[in-house]
């Protein structure tokens, strides 16, 4: 089965710098790689997602990127503020029932 | 849009006592329903997930078990809890591709 790995665990970085977070994932048949953020004590929410037929997408301050060769992806946050603190989540899936996902990056942005 | 329902939003319950967390989902029909849980610090592990009333799937061993009494209704139970048992459960509605997450249940078990 699909397995997903998520680096750093953790990551602190100072207010308007840049963030990147990395996954890789071990089934080439994975399509569908989206990102969450879960906020303390909530729910995972849906920030960005990408589908195996695009190597880039990007939303205001927010981009991902996808090597299927390499089979890694990537959260690119840009000019980060205090607000993008949270856990993320990278997830892959193949098939139904059948996302995976990776053991999350706590992201502290410091003012 | 569709909005998930959990509750309890917290549970501390003693060891051997049974569970039962209910999941309900509104705004959409016939939805593929997903139960999640997360432990302190740790990643999403699929627990269970339903295409349809009656019809679940089971991704891991363990003392939990899922049913789908209604097309919205998605309900987690255990007859006796285990300490491993606390964490973080979620409750999901979407499909593989995309899925929406409600508040979640801390549960503790003591």
């Amino acid at each position: 089965g699909e397995n997903v790995e998520q680096h750093p665990s953790t990551l602190s970085v100072q207010e308007g710098d840049s963030a990147v977070i990395k996954c890789t994932y071990s089934d080439s048949a994975s399509n569908y790689f989206p990102w969450y953020k879960q906020e303390l004590g909530k729910g995972p929410q849906l920030i960005i997602d990408i589908r195996s037929n695009v190597g880039e997408k990007k939303d205001q301050r927010i981009a991902v990127t996808l090597n299927k060769t390499a089979k890694h992806f990537s959260l690119h946050i840009t000019e980060t503020q205090p607000e993008d603190s949270a856990v993320y989540f990278c997830a892959a899936s193949v098939q139904e029932g059948d996302m995976r996902f990776g053991a999350g990056t706590r992201l502290t942005v410091k003012p | 849009s569709q909005t998930i329902h959990q509750w309890p939003a917290t549970l501390v319950q003693p060891v051997g006592s049974p569970l039962s967390l209910e999941c309900t989902v509104e705004g959409t029909s016939n939805p593929n329903l997903y139960w999640y849980r997360q432990a302190a610090g740790r990643g999403l592990q699929l627990l269970f997930y339903s295409v349809g009333i009656g019809q679940i799937s089971s991704e891991v061993p363990q003392n939990l078990s899922a049913s789908r009494p209604q097309d919205r209704q998605f309900i987690l139970s255990s007859k006796k809890l285990l300490l491993s048992d606390s964490g973080f459960y979620l409750c999901a509605s979407g499909t593989a591709d995309e899925q929406f997450f409600g508040p979640g249940t801390r549960l503790t078990v003591l």
